[in-house]
């Protein structure tokens, strides 16, 4: 276990559609980073926040959105659902200062049909 | 820019034998963290190792080493005596000041048959 909580795990949405995905990071951990991966695109990079700011942005469509609150849990939006948005999305969280290991979640499997 | 390459894409192997998976990465980073995880087929990432660019020694912990190069940029993963609980796909990947955030190599998938 590394500590990180996603939920929910699997989801089920039609085209068109909105979803939210959530992520607790570790205890004590600022950072938190969230990932796509679909099978012809390998991991990619979205966005990350650090202490509720953003701090970096990878390749995250206009259509999703994310922000992390006071409590640290991060949400990812995602909306206008196509299908080629199907994918693992990971949250992970990085140690702070005295470290700088990155611990995942378990992972959202999102479907849209 | 910075790259991590895992030019191995599929390895298939019989249990116990050893097997090495190759990391080569590019960094214009003085300081910067090279890592392993380990994706099984249930599909959460799992932290392997972590080893920080000024710190080539090597390591082992169980059947597991991983020799770090600076000269040839290099991150390898060896499993000793691999077994059938080793399959997976395995991503070795980069962490820079500069970019803030990990860049995956595309994986290496492990089979490790019976």
């Amino acid at each position: 276990d590394s500590g990180v909580t996603q939920t929910p795990k699997h989801l089920i949405t039609a085209t068109g559609q909105r979803v939210t995905l959530r992520c607790s990071p570790r205890s004590g951990d600022l950072s938190v980073y969230w990932y796509q991966q679909s099978l012809d695109q390998g991991l990619q990079f979205l966005i990350q926040y650090y202490n509720g700011e953003e701090r970096a942005k990878g390749n995250i469509l206009e259509r999703f959105s994310a922000q992390q609150f006071p409590d640290l849990h991060s949400e990812l939006n995602l909306s206008s659902l196509e299908l080629g948005d199907s994918a693992l999305y990971f949250c992970a969280s990085r140690e702070g200062s005295s470290g700088n290991t990155i611990y995942f979640g378990e992972g959202s499997w999102l479907t849209v049909v | 820019a910075q790259k991590v390459t895992q030019a191995q894409t599929e390895i298939s192997v019989v249990e116990k034998e050893d097997v090495t998976l190759d990391c080569v990465y590019e960094t214009r980073d003085t300081t910067y963290y090279l890592f392993w995880y380990k994706q099984p087929p249930s599909g959460e990432l799992v932290f392997l190792i972590r080893r920080n660019s000024f710190d080539e020694q090597n390591e082992i912990s169980g059947r597991y080493s991983w020799n770090f190069q600076k000269s040839t940029s290099s991150f390898n993963f060896t499993i000793t005596a691999s077994q059938v609980v080793d399959s997976a796909v395995y991503f070795c990947a980069l962490y820079g000041g500069s970019q803030g955030n990990l860049i995956f190599g595309k994986g290496t998938k492990l089979s490790v048959k019976p």
